[in-house]
């Protein structure tokens, strides 16, 4: 599975955006890119996935590398609710397992 | 409002004990999965399984199985718990995806199991 590279923490202040960074050198061109967070004693839960063009949803915007080497999940304006382990994740075409890594732990400031 | 449901939040087992863990997902999802999450690990991919009766191994199948005898519900199964096994697992569902068209994962709250 290709791996993906994330920072371990980050911290933002609320009402600002935020933009987390993931690195994935090795992603192969079947692979999407997803990304999952997992808030304190909760299960995780889908944010935001793409291929080659940037998505943006309710939640979140995903910005792609030309050469898909990175990507970057951007929340606009960061709240206390948003403090989480956000994962970065490629997935296989055709495949359905989601391989998780470390992720990184997101601290809000009021 | 999709729900996936794990039988316990709360576990405690005595090493070589049978330990069954309980997943129930009301979405009609093809795929189910169970997870372990531990700290500075991550979370890694037990078994996997894309319809009844059928499963895959994950990344860290030993001393693991599971069972899917209905759609909707997946179990993890360990033979004789040990220490090692105390962990957060974590079951999740989706529907299987077209070739190239990725599906979104469910997840359960978990269930935290701590063998004595």
């Amino acid at each position: 599975d290709a791996k993906t590279t994330q920072p371990n923490s980050m911290e933002s202040n609320e009402e600002e955006p935020v933009h987390l960074p993931c690195n994935h050198s090795t992603i192969s061109g079947t692979d999407y890119i997803h990304w999952y967070r997992q808030l304190p004693s909760q299960g995780p839960e889908y944010v935001i996935h793409g291929l080659t063009s940037n998505v943006n949803n309710r939640m979140a915007s995903l910005a792609i590398a030309e050469d898909r080497k990175s990507s970057t999940l951007i929340l606009h304006r960061a709240t206390l609710r948003d403090a989480a382990v956000y994962y970065c994740i490629l997935r296989q075409g055709g495949s359905e397992k989601l391989v998780f890594g470390k992720g990184t732990k997101l601290t809000v400031n009021p | 409002d999709v729900k996936v449901t794990q039988s316990s939040r709360y576990l405690v087992k005595r090493t070589g004990e049978k330990v069954f863990l309980e997943c129930v997902q009301d979405m009609d999802h093809e795929n189910m999965f169970w997870y372990r999450q531990d700290p500075g690990l991550g979370l890694r991919l037990i078994y996997f399984s894309y319809d009844v009766k059928m499963k895959e191994k994950g990344d860290i199948p030993e001393g693991y199985s599971v069972s899917r005898e209905k759609k909707e519900r997946f179990s993890l199964i360990l033979e004789s718990a040990s220490t090692n096994q105390t962990s957060m697992y974590l079951c999740a569902s989706s529907f299987n995806s077209g070739k190239f068209h990725p599906g979104e994962l469910f997840f359960g709250e978990g269930s935290r199991l701590t063998v004595l």
